[in-house]
């Protein structure tokens, strides 16, 4: 079965914690975004990468890292510097033909609550 | 840089009816617009898309058309279903840069 997979489903942080959320696609795609999403808005784009050992910040990097070691896996961690990081993550691939953007296709989201 | 309208927020259609969700964009250089059905606790799936290079596309009882004058695409759903019911969410695309979204459309269809 072809498609991107995100762990854990729920993730509880504490206050002060670092937590690393993980995203692995089997797609061969070179292309890897992660997204925060909060009630009634919008999908906002926190990095993406369109190459291995290279990311670009998206909107909202503050507060977030991530790393690109390998093509199938794109880990986001929320920093102690993210100050509301109550929401649901998803994380996209896609493939990369030049210049347009193509379908992005999203892993089932991690929902991340602080305790 | 791109800015992306949806309307309406919530939408409810009686079962059978039509329902047509609308978006608008800023920059007149964005040549991608895909459209995404969202699940409850779910990540979105592509439903349809189309480019600047065409005015309409349809996929069985989803259709969206492109007006670029305008700026600003439609979906269109025909005869609802229970299982349409979601939230929608529209995009748009400069060349070379990332998708920027609209902020949903909550689609209710009532029995």
């Amino acid at each position: 079965d072809g498609g991107i997979t995100q762990s854990p489903k729920y993730l509880f942080r504490k206050e002060g914690q670092n937590v690393t959320l993980s995203c692995e696609q089997n797609l061969n795609h070179d292309a890897m975004y992660w997204y925060r999403q909060d009630p009634g808005q919008g999908l906002r784009l926190i990095y993406y990468s369109q190459i291995v050992n290279d990311f670009q910040k998206g909107d909202i990097a503050e507060g977030y890292s991530v790393s690109r070691e390998k093509k199938e896996s794109f880990p986001l961690t929320v920093t102690s510097a993210q100050k509301n990081p109550t929401a649901f993550y998803l994380c996209a691939s896609s493939i990369l033909t030049g210049m347009d953007q193509e379908t992005q296709y999203f892993g089932p989201g991690t929902r991340l609550l602080v305790l | 840089g791109e800015n992306v309208e949806q309307h309406p927020s919530t939408l409810s259609v009686q079962e059978g009816d039509s329902a047509v969700i609308k978006c608008t964009y800023s920059d007149s250089a964005s040549n991608y617009f895909p459209w995404y059905k969202q699940e409850l606790g779910k990540g979105p799936q592509l439903i349809i898309d189309i480019r600047s290079n065409v005015g309409e596309k349809k996929d069985q009882r989803i259709a969206v058309t492109l007006n670029k004058t305008a700026k600003h695409f439609s979906l269109h759903i025909t005869e609802t279903q229970p299982e349409d019911s979601a939230v929608y969410f529209c995009a748009a695309s400069p060349p070379n840069y990332q998708l920027i979204w609209g902020a949903g459309t909550k689609l209710i269809i009532k029995p």
